[in-house]
């Protein structure tokens, strides 16, 4: 089935530690995305990358990294700098340049990712 | 500054009844303007877009939504509500020219039996 893969759906993070959440896709799209979904706040974007080996930061960049080695990856690490990481995080992707061509973003299914 | 304002945390219905949802936005330039919904510990699910051209859009599982360039509204509409449309309902904004995609805060629609 072609989709997007988000791993692990539900992770635990001890403080202090670095986490790294998996997203894959098959669909061929261009650009992807890192959301982070916290109750009453709708969505947040952490950031996006629009090509490979190059990705820019969102509204709520800070604590988080990414890198872009593949077109098809797209892994998010939340790092010891992010004072509240609990919450779900979303990777999406999208056909083409984005900007002007209103292709539609879709979603992989979330990961939780929980500080204990 | 851009924004998507979705007005109600909640919109409570009884089946068969009509639903709207709503959903104003503020941006510069043309608006890409999106409908998601979201089922409980799931991700966002597309159900329409509006681009440009006609300014009533019908989508997925039944849903349409009316887009008011005079108003900066976007509501989201289905004639008759079934009870599993019962979810999390998100407005998004694409400013033309960017690939940022800027969310409201959602509006839970609850579908009474």
């Amino acid at each position: 089935d072609g989709g997007i893969t988000q791993s692990p759906k539900y992770l635990f993070r001890k403080e202090g530690q670095n986490v790294t959440l998996s997203c894959e896709q098959n669909l061929n799209h261009d650009a992807m995305y890192w959301y982070r979904q916290d109750p009453g706040q709708g969505l947040r974007l952490i950031y996006y990358s629009q090509i490979v080996n190059d990705f820019q930061k969102g509204d709520i960049a800070e604590g988080y990294s990414v890198s872009r080695e593949k077109k098809e990856s797209f892994p998010l690490t939340v790092t010891s700098a992010q004072k509240n990481p609990t919450a779900f995080y979303l990777c999406a992707s999208v056909r083409g340049a984005a900007a002007s061509s209103g292709n539609t973003i879709y979603f992989g299914e979330g990961s939780w990712l929980t500080v204990v | 500054a851009q924004s998507v304002a979705q007005p109600e945390d909640q919109v409570n219905v009884a089946e068969g009844n009509p639903l709207t949802v709503k959903c104003t936005y503020s941006v510069s330039g043309n608006p890409y303007l999106f409908w998601y919904v979201q089922y409980p510990n799931r991700g966002l699910q597309f159900l329409l877009k509006y681009i440009t051209g006609d300014n009533l859009v019908k989508g997925s599982y039944g849903f349409e939504a009316e887009f008011n360039k005079s108003q900066t509204s976007f509501h989201l509409k289905k004639p008759s509500a079934l009870v599993s449309d019962s979810a999390l309902y998100f407005c998004a904004v694409r400013v033309y020219n960017t690939d940022k995609l800027i969310f409201g805060t959602g509006t839970r629609l609850q579908v009474f039996p």
